[in-house]
């Protein structure tokens, strides 16, 4: 199957300091890039979609201005966190979407996740 | 979004057959029906996915009532490692986010 890496798997930053999330498909090209975060016992939420060389679309409740994501080719895509603050910690995951030949529906590919932790 | 209904929590034995059940209603003609799957601290996993007619693949199974109102995921010899939870979820087609309910929490004893 495809395979969707990101990076760092897991960081710690003090309150304040920026953290940037990379997501990477490395066996396909991904038009379309989801990010979504997890708190603990919860289920995954959705916070941005992200389209190759166009902005990213925000989910409502979401800041564009503190979340930052870029999506410079159709196999990487970043997310910054900027001035980070402990309510910001989270499990952060990336997915890229995957439409076959004959498909009528896309494949999304998930990434191993980020644990952020902000002092 | 059309919604699903999962069961909270479901329990199995090794090596037996597990049937995880999912309602889906408000299913629209368009609608796919997909499942994925989350391991502790790691990212979904796809699973399988389908339209009308059930579905095989090497990790499980997929029934699909002829009303497409209900479905039912099938993992014929659960292990250990299949121990996850697991997320059905209507997608209208390409380039749309999922939505993730709060799936069914399989627990696989020895």
């Amino acid at each position: 199957g495809a395979v969707v890496s990101q990076h760092p798997s897991w960081v710690i930053c003090k309150s304040g300091t920026s953290v940037k999330i990379e997501c990477r498909s490395l066996d396909f090209q991904a038009t379309t890039m989801f990010w979504y975060r997890q708190f603990p016992k919860q289920s995954l939420m959705l916070m941005a979609t992200s389209n190759e060389g166009s902005k990213a679309t925000y989910e409502q409740g979401v800041e564009k201005d503190k979340f930052l994501i870029n999506h410079a080719s159709l196999t990487l895509s970043t997310l910054t966190v900027t001035s980070a603050h402990p309510e910001d910690s989270s499990f952060y995951i990336c997915s890229a979407s995957q439409l076959l030949g004959g498909q009528g529906t896309d494949t999304q590919y998930f990434g191993p996740g980020t644990r952020l932790t902000v002092l | 979004d059309a919604k699903t209904t999962q069961p909270n929590s479901m329990e199995s034995n090794e090596e037996e057959p597990v049937h995880l059940p999912c309602n889906h209603s408000t299913i629209s003609g368009t609608d796919y029906i997909h499942w994925y799957r989350q391991l502790p601290s790691q990212g979904p996993e796809y699973v399988i996915h389908g339209l009308t007619s059930n579905v095989n693949n090497r990790m499980a199974s997929l029934a699909i009532a002829e009303d497409r109102k209900s479905s039912t995921l099938i993992l014929h010899r659960a292990t250990l490692r299949d121990a996850a939870v697991y997320y059905c979820i209507l997608s209208r087609g390409s380039g749309y986010a999922l939505n993730f309910g709060k799936g069914t929490s399989l627990l696989v004893t020895p």
